[in-house]
């Protein structure tokens, strides 16, 4: 089955800790995205990422940090330094960059207290 | 950056009612996106549609680029179609999608 995974589901940590999520990708898709949404809005991105060893900031950056060693994975970790990493995370992937049709994963809920 | 407006922001339809949901985008994109979101987060592809006009069984879309819009057409809608619906456009100077707020949907049988 192709498609996009994370894990995991729901994330539960205590404020000050580091938290890494998982994406990963068997579509053999070049560019890999990561968004945050918050209740009853819309999603920001925070980190793409358009070719292996490569990635961007998005909009919302400040606080997160993201690898790209294979194509096929691109894992975010929220750091201590987010004020409100409270949200649910959602990672996409696309051919290339912008044009293409995205695919997103189910998402990561991620509650920090 | 690129605005996108969506309208209404909620409606309540009942079972077999139509509908139609907007998308106002504030500059010229190569991309642009519907989706369905449902009550797991799940967002679920619906159109792929940066001009022109599609087709899905009872969903159509149509985009007009020049005038910078586009509409989601919801025919003989059922309580499965309750969800959030987000229109996501990619300016051409961009590399990632630009989401807007969303429109509630709720259908009651």
């Amino acid at each position: 089955d192709g498609g996009i995974t994370q894990s995991p589901k729901y994330l539960f940590r205590k404020e000050g800790q580091n938290v890494t999520l998982s994406c990963e990708q068997n579509l053999n898709h070049d560019a890999m995205y990561w968004y945050r949404q918050d209740p009853g809005q819309g999603l920001r991105l925070i980190y793409y990422s358009q070719i292996v060893n490569d990635f961007q900031k998005g909009d919302i950056a400040e606080g997160y940090s993201v690898s790209r060693e294979k194509k096929e994975s691109f894992p975010l970790t929220v750091t201590s330094a987010q004020k409100n990493p409270t949200a649910f995370y959602l990672c996409a992937s696309s051919y290339a960059g912008g044009r293409h049709e995205q695919y997103f994963g189910p998402g990561t809920r991620l509650t920090v207290t | 950056g690129i605005q996108v407006e969506q309208s209404p922001p909620d409606l309540i339809l009942q079972e077999g009612a139509n509908s139609t949901l907007r998308c106002n985008f504030s500059d010229s994109v190569n991309n642009l996106q519907w989706f369905h979101q449902n009550p797991w987060g799940q967002l679920i592809n619906l159109f792929y549609i940066p001009s022109g006009t599609k087709q899905n069984g009872r969903l159509s879309a149509t985009t007009v680029a020049t005038e910078r819009y586009s509409l989601l057409y919801i025919s003989s809608s059922q309580t499965t179609d309750s969800g959030v619906y987000f229109c996501a456009v990619n300016s051409n100077s961009g590399y990632a999608l630009n989401f807007g707020k969303g429109t509630s949907l709720l259908v009651t049988p």
